[in-house]
């Protein structure tokens, strides 16, 4: 069952744009986490936001979460030809038994 | 840095075969788990496990099985592969105490496993 659902599918910008996805989810969470996917490898951490937190940083990261609207976006400032790669939001609920519930992914390309 | 590595990145197997992925981690993590990756699908979990020999199923369990005789290493059993069993296979380990509770994955490279 999925959880989260990114918006919007695929993002293609230039290099030094900002980019900006989003990911709503259907029930309450204890904690919304963004992970990254380069081509054909395994997903990487990015960052985790709790559901007491509204924003947090991490270097040119940013992510919001708004408990109301049960949606959350991660921004990357001044993107790079690097940050080409899929983005997965995924949430975690303790009634799920701290199993991590993924959405389908947000895939960027930024054009250098 | 924790390390989560799969066995075999890539594989081909025929209808019918017994297929093992294997899984190990080396930074004492308690937590292990399968999920499996399709376009437009996203991540969905198989099967995971908090502990030596427990096991819980995930989301789409049927027609998998696993093994944890150890706790570095995770095993994903297709006791008859089929071909909608084509897919990339993710391993991913945790610890409870990483993160406050948070349960923070760290993923192996993947497997990508072909039916015929």
């Amino acid at each position: 069952s999925q959880q989260g659902e990114e918006d919007p599918q695929a993002l293609s910008i230039q290099e030094g744009e900002n980019a900006t996805m989003n990911c709503s989810y259907k029930t309450s969470i204890n904690n919304l986490q963004w992970y990254r996917q380069n081509s054909g490898r395994g997903l990487v951490h990015l960052i985790l936001i709790r559901s007491n937190e509204r924003e947090k940083h991490s270097g040119r990261l940013r992510v919001t979460l708004d408990t109301s609207k049960k949606s959350s976006s991660l921004l990357i400032t001044a993107s790079r030809a690097a940050d080409t790669a899929s983005y997965f939001c995924a949430t975690e609920k303790m009634e799920y038994g701290n199993k991590l519930v993924f959405g389908a992914g947000t895939i960027l390309r930024v054009k250098s | 840095d924790v390390k989560v590595t799969q066995s075999s990145r890539y594989l081909v197997k025929r209808t019918g075969e017994k297929v093992f992925l294997e899984c190990v981690q080396d930074m004492d993590h308690e937590n292990m788990f399968w999920y499996r990756q399709d376009p437009g699908l996203g991540l969905r979990l198989i099967y995971f496990s908090y502990d030596v020999k427990m096991k819980e199923k995930g989301d789409i369990p049927e027609g998998y099985s696993v093994s944890r005789e150890k706790k570095e290493r995770f095993s994903l059993i297709l006791e008859s592969a089929s071909t909608n069993q084509t897919s990339m296979y993710l391993c991913a380990s945790s610890s409870p105490g990483q993160q406050a509770g948070a349960n923070v994955l760290t993923f192996g490279a993947g497997s990508r496993l072909t039916v015929l």
